[in-house]
């Protein structure tokens, strides 16, 4: 079972647009991570912010994470065709010791940028 | 490229074999992750090692198998293949357990 859920299932805009994806989870994390995955290939780490930051910034990726609401956002400004793939979070649970690592993803959100 | 590298590429078979599916990790990585992505289940983590030693298990089959060897590849072995196992097979290396993933470019595995 996937801890998180993603919304919207799947984005279409136009280049230049902004595009934000939003990610809800259940239990309590050690970090959270958002990772882009080009149609059935490998995926590529974006984004990490642990539990204790509040929002982080990586050239054109913003994301937030609100642990009262337990939900992250993902916003990609000035989007490019390029940008068009899949986006996934994913959540670490650990809570100390040998437990970290072993991430729970949610279902994607596609992303289509239009040239 | 991530620096992971996973073999093969693709693996078509039939129900009832056994494969196995081999990951090297980034330079310097001592935890290997496994994970399978299906259409209807996603994205699921299966084990990880970390330097050798199995760390954490998640929903892996127990015809499904996994070490990690001195050398800190990793194996992942399915056996009693069923049409249901075929999905992508990704395999991730980290430094840190509490830091990013690097994943391979998995294996596609189909059963017939």
């Amino acid at each position: 079972s996937q801890q998180g859920e993603e919304d919207p299932q799947a984005l279409s805009i136009q280049e230049g647009e902004n595009a934000t994806m939003n990610c809800s989870y259940k239990t309590s994390i050690n970090n959270l991570q958002w990772y882009r995955q080009n149609s059935g290939r490998g995926l590529v780490h974006l984004i990490l912010i642990r539990s204790n930051e509040r929002e982080k910034h990586s050239g054109r990726l913003r994301v937030t994470l609100d642990t009262s609401k337990k939900s992250s956002s993902l916003l990609i400004t000035a989007s490019r065709a390029a940008d068009t793939a899949s986006y996934f979070c994913a959540t670490d649970a650990g809570a100390g010791g040998t437990s970290y690592g072993k991430l729970t993803f949610g279902q994607g959100t596609i992303l289509t940028v239009h040239p | 490229d991530s620096g992971v590298t996973q073999t093969p590429k693709h693996l078509i078979t039939a129900t009832g074999q056994r494969v196995t599916l081999r990951c090297s990790p980034r330079s310097g990585d001592l935890s290997v992750y496994w994970y399978q992505q299906s259409l209807d289940q996603g994205l699921q983590f299966l084990i990880q090692y970390y330097n050798g030693e199995e760390r954490a298990k998640g929903n892996i089959l127990e015809r499904f198998s996994a070490q990690q060897f001195p050398d800190l590849h990793s194996e992942l072995n399915l056996s009693s293949l069923e049409l249901g196992d075929s999905a992508l097979y990704f395999c991730a290396s980290s430094v840190d357990p509490r830091g990013e993933q690097f994943f391979g470019p998995g294996t596609r595995l189909t059963v017939l």
